[in-house]
């Protein structure tokens, strides 16, 4: 099992430029998330899908939207980066029953300049 | 509301000494409770979960923490540091009834020197 995937690993975006951030997940997960790690700041929600076909916004959505796109992946999209964006975001899953751990991907680390 | 506090951003040790990371927690029910560990450049790892079965818990690579209820902390420790334990480790809690939705919230993380 890989476990969480995610790509790319690194990129550099434009400000004002778009791209989508891929994560999937080999466990038969039911809930996914998107957080994203400042230095200082821990981890904080995105977005999240419990579900397949549901999403759900977390601590600091503004900026981004998600596609739930089946029980596997879940991938984020920023349409519009901004510098603000600059962060490294890390997607994990959980099996949705039981005792709540998640399960983390590797991370993308993107720099908006 | 919840929210989890660590005390302490920087935490270092020497090999071989006792290592405490402070974690408290607020939590409208009770909570379930976790430790993560993120080495430099990688994902995160759970370390150990409190889930109400027993106050003391022992997690991977000889760290364990207690939940004690009156302090609302949920403090980690390992007895005897090694250099393989330097990295940042974050607490976080999920409440533990209600939403079925696992959501965490982690504290702002703790970095782990060890020196030898």
């Amino acid at each position: 099992n890989a476990g969480v995937t995610q790509t790319p690993k690194f990129q550099v975006l434009k400000t004002g430029q778009s791209m989508t951030l891929q994560c999937a997940q080999d466990m038969n997960h039911n809930s996914m998330y998107w957080y994203r790690q400042d230095p200082g700041m821990g981890l904080r929600l995105i977005y999240y899908s419990a579900s397949e076909g549901t999403t759900d916004k977390g601590e600091v959505p503004n900026g981004y939207n998600v596609s739930r796109l089946n029980k596997r992946e879940f991938s984020l999209r920023l349409e519009s980066a901004a510098p603000s964006q600059t962060s490294v975001y890390f997607c994990a899953s959980r099996k949705g029953t039981g005792l709540f751990e998640q399960y983390f991907g590797p991370g993308t680390r993107l720099t908006v300049t | 509301a919840q929210s989890v506090t660590q005390l302490g951003s920087h935490v270092s040790v020497s090999e071989g000494a006792l290592v405490l990371l402070r974690c408290n927690y607020s939590s409208s029910v009770p909570p379930y409770l976790f430790w993560y560990v993120q080495y430099p450049n990688q994902g995160l790892q759970l370390l150990l979960k409190y889930t109400s079965a027993a106050t003391l818990v022992k997690g991977i690579n000889g760290f364990e923490a207690e939940f004690k209820k009156s302090e609302t902390s949920f403090h980690l420790t390992k007895p005897s540091a090694h250099m393989s334990d330097a990295a940042e480790y974050f607490c976080a809690v999920s409440r533990g009834r209600g939403s079925t939705l696992g959501r965490l919230y982690f504290g702002r993380g703790t970095q782990l020197t060890v020196w030898p």
